[in-house]
């Protein structure tokens, strides 16, 4: 149970091009999905909480006006990563979780790369 | 702000041998939750363990256990019998009770050789 499915896991695309990253729980419902960015042997760095038929939350110093985040039903989260360039080139992936204070599970991320 | 440090960049261990990854943390709660995550090459994330604060006992998940010391603030992962499949970024995280954010360490790249 409790599977994450993310897509697409690799993204190649021109510079000035808007990605859409698809965040999917397909056997629970997820309240609360979360995206993070992870720069090569770094960390998972928390980029924006997505809640359920409201307006994501993000983190300091992450744009919103960057990076779009929708989260329109209980088993879906969108990430656009508008006007992209290759400062965004990265592993972003995503968690979902059931309910409160349950472990996060995770989906298998995407790279994006921005030439 | 909590934060939670991972002092072992990178290690080793012999197939079947015994490895023990370090971790700590630094919060004013007491109510929160502690969490080891492996990445393997493939780059998901695979939750290894959990441990509730206010459980006295020590976690235990088959080969994996850890050593939850709350004065000390201190999270080890115990690997017994290492396989070759347990190679892969391990990455210490803390939750708030309550919060929905967690919080990574900078990870322990651990390499089982045959």
């Amino acid at each position: 149970g409790a599977v994450v499915s993310q897509h697409p896991s690799r993204v190649i695309c021109k510079s000035g091009t808007s990605v859409k990253i698809e965040c999917r729980s397909l056997d629970f419902q997820a309240t609360t999905m979360f995206w993070y960015r992870q720069f090569p042997k770094q960390s998972l760095m928390l980029m924006a909480t997505s809640n359920e038929g409201s307006k994501a939350t993000y983190e300091q110093g992450v744009e919103k006006d960057k990076f779009l985040i929708n989260h329109a039903s209980l088993t879906l989260s969108t990430l656009t990563v508008t006007s992209a360039h290759p400062e965004d080139s990265s592993f972003y992936i995503c968690s979902a979780r059931d309910s409160h204070n349950q472990p996060q599970h995770f989906g298998d991320g995407t790279r994006l790369s921005i030439l | 702000a909590q934060t939670v440090t991972q002092s072992q960049p990178e290690m080793s261990v012999q197939e079947a041998e015994t490895v023990t990854l370090s971790c700590t943390y630094d919060t004013s709660e007491n109510n929160y939750y502690l969490f080891w995550y492996k990445q393997p090459p493939s780059r998901q994330m695979i939750l290894v363990i959990r441990q509730e604060a206010y459980k006295q006992q020590n976690a235990t998940e088959n080969r994996f256990s850890v050593n939850f010391q709350k004065a000390a603030k201190s999270f080890s992962l115990k690997i017994s019998d290492s396989q070759l499949g347990d190679t892969a970024m391990y990455f210490c995280a803390f939750a708030q009770g309550g919060s929905e954010k967690l919080v990574f360490g900078k990870g322990t790249k651990l390499t089982v050789n045959p």
